[in-house]
C-alpha cells in the first residue's frame, strides 16, 4: 500500500532532550516536506527536500534539523526541544511536478514540557 | 511575498450548499489545491485547479480565477461528516513548493 509512515504518533518529552521524528515513504517520491500545525495558524512549512542530499528551509526552520540521505526517509530532528515546539507535525511527500498532490503521514502530536 | 487567505470559520445546515473562498498571492503559480482535514487527522486531497474555471467531482466543486488570485470550494448536499477544516494551498515555482492557507473550519448543523 502506498503510504507515508510517520512515527511516533504521540510524544511527550522534556525541554532540551534531543528527539527524532521519523518519516518514510514507499512511493519513490522526490519531494518531501515537514509541517507543523498550530491552532489558527494552519500548516507552516519547516523544511523541505527536492531530492536526496537537497534540503531547504521553509517558513519556520529555527530549532529543527533534517536530513535526506536516502530517497525514502526524511527525519525531523529537534536537538534541544523547547515548549514552543509543542505542536502537531506532519510529514508529506509528492512525486514533484506540476499538479502533483501531497501525500501526508498520520501526524505526530509532540508535547515539550 | 506569499500569502493565502480564507475565512476562519463557517457554519451551514445539513443538506445545504456552502462556498469557501480563498485568495492567494504567491511568487510563481502552478495550481491551487484543496484539502479536507478532520480534527487530529492528516489532510486528504480534494481537488486541483490550474486553469481558470470549474472542476466538478461529485458533491464537491472547485473554481479558479488566476487573474484575480481567487478560488472557491463548493460543497453541495452537505452531510454531517463534511464538518472539517478545508485547506487551500498554492503550488508555486513550477512544482517546487506548497503554501497553505490557515484553513476554514466548517461546522455542519442538523
Amino acid at each position: 500500500e502506498a503510504q507515508v509512515t510517520q512515527n511516533p504518533r504521540y510524544l511527550i518529552t522534556v525541554t532540551g532532550k534531543k528527539l527524532t521524528v521519523t518519516c518514510s515513504q514507499n512511493m519513490n517520491h522526490e519531494y518531501m516536506s515537514w509541517y507543523r500545525q498550530d491552532p489558527g495558524l494552519g500548516l507552516r512549512q519547516i523544511y523541505y527536500s527536492m531530492n536526496v542530499e537537497v534540503t531547504d528551509k521553509g517558513d519556520v526552520p529555527e530549532g529543527y534539523k533534517v536530513s535526506r540521505k536516502e530517497k525514502r526517509n526524511f527525519p525531523l530532528i529537534l536537538e534541544s526541544p523547547s515548549p514552543n515546539q509543542t505542536s502537531l507535525y506532519f510529514c508529506a511527500s509528492s512525486p514533484r511536478g506540476a499538479g502533483e498532490k501531497l501525500f501526508f503521514g498520520s501526524g505526530t502530536q509532540l508535547s515539550v514540557l | 511575498g506569499q500569502n493565502i487567505d480564507q475565512p476562519t470559520e463557517m457554519t451551514a445546515t445539513e443538506g445545504a450548499i456552502v462556498q469557501i473562498n480563498c485568495t492567494y498571492q504567491t511568487s510563481g503559480f502552478n495550481g491551487l489545491f484543496w484539502y479536507q482535514q478532520h480534527a487530529g487527522e492528516a489532510p486528504t486531497f480534494l481537488s486541483y485547479n490550474v486553469l481558470d474555471g470549474l472542476e466538478e467531482k461529485g458533491r464537491f466543486s472547485s473554481f479558479l480565477s488566476r487573474s484575480k488570485g481567487y478560488s472557491y470550494l463548493l460543497l453541495k448536499e452537505l452531510q454531517m461528516k463534511d464538518s472539517a477544516s478545508y485547506l487551500c494551498a498554492a503550488m508555486d515555482n513550477y512544482g517546487q513548493n506548497f503554501v497553505f492557507g490557515p484553513g476554514t473550519r466548517l461546522s455542519v448543523l442538523p
